[in-house]
């Protein structure tokens, strides 16, 4: 079966700074993996996704996620964070055949600091 | 405007009395899901259907029952709610394929006293 890890449960970063939201999985077969964010009192929105090609992937507000086979590792990247990306990250894997579960890791919450 | 619908978003019950959350989707999507969300532990999947009448347990089912009926309806049914399911509740649909994320809805957050 296919697990997610999220080692950092906060992440507090100063604005216009860069951050890293870490990411593991772990399974011994191919996987699609997902980010999504929860913005507060909301329900999660897909932020982006891996499925295949090119290992880096990059949503429409600036994040991108690189896909590292040997690390099994899709940490979540932006060079310059905004208030605005106050949020619950969480990262998720599934399987590409079966029930196709989805697994969530426990997320990680980034607070911007002004 | 494509969605999840969940009713209601917050409530509060007692032991014992039963209840129903709804759940409604407007995109033709086969595959729907419930997950629960509570500090620490992520969300984690109570049930799951992959189309209309095939439904199956995920990882937390005890306490949980669901239907699926019609395509566009997953309702989540506790015939006898205890606190520790007291909890933020999403419903979830995708189209079949692992490939495609999943539309959320709003939650419901549940209180049992």
């Amino acid at each position: 079966a296919q697990s997610v890890t999220q080692l950092d449960s906060q992440v507090p970063v100063f604005e216009e700074a860069p951050v890293e939201l870490r990411c593991n999985y772990s399974s011994s077969v191919s996987v699609y993996l997902f980010w999504y964010v929860q913005y507060p009192n909301q329900g999660l929105q897909l932020l982006l996704k891996y499925l295949s090609g090119s290992t880096l992937v990059e949503s429409i507000n600036g994040f991108e996620a690189e896909f590292n086979k040997s690390q099994t590792s899709f940490h979540l990247r932006k060079p310059s964070v905004h208030i605005s990306d106050t949020a619950e990250y969480f990262c998720a894997v599934t399987l590409d055949f079966g029930n196709e579960k989805l697994t969530f890791g426990t997320g990680t919450r980034l607070t911007i600091i002004p | 405007e494509a969605q999840v619908t969940q009713n209601p978003r917050y409530l509060i019950t007692v032991t014992g009395k039963k209840l129903t959350v709804t759940c409604s989707q407007n995109m033709n999507h086969e595959y729907m899901s419930w997950y629960r969300q509570d500090p620490g532990l992520g969300l984690r999947q109570i049930y799951y259907s992959m189309n209309v009448e095939v439904t199956d347990k995920g990882d937390v089912p005890e306490g949980y029952k669901v239907s699926r009926k019609e395509k566009r309806n997953f309702p989540l049914i506790l015939e006898s709610p205890s606190p520790n399911q007291t909890s933020l509740y999403f419903c979830a649909s995708r189209r079949q394929g692992a490939n495609y994320g999943y539309t959320f809805g709003s939650g419901t957050r549940l209180t049992v006293v």
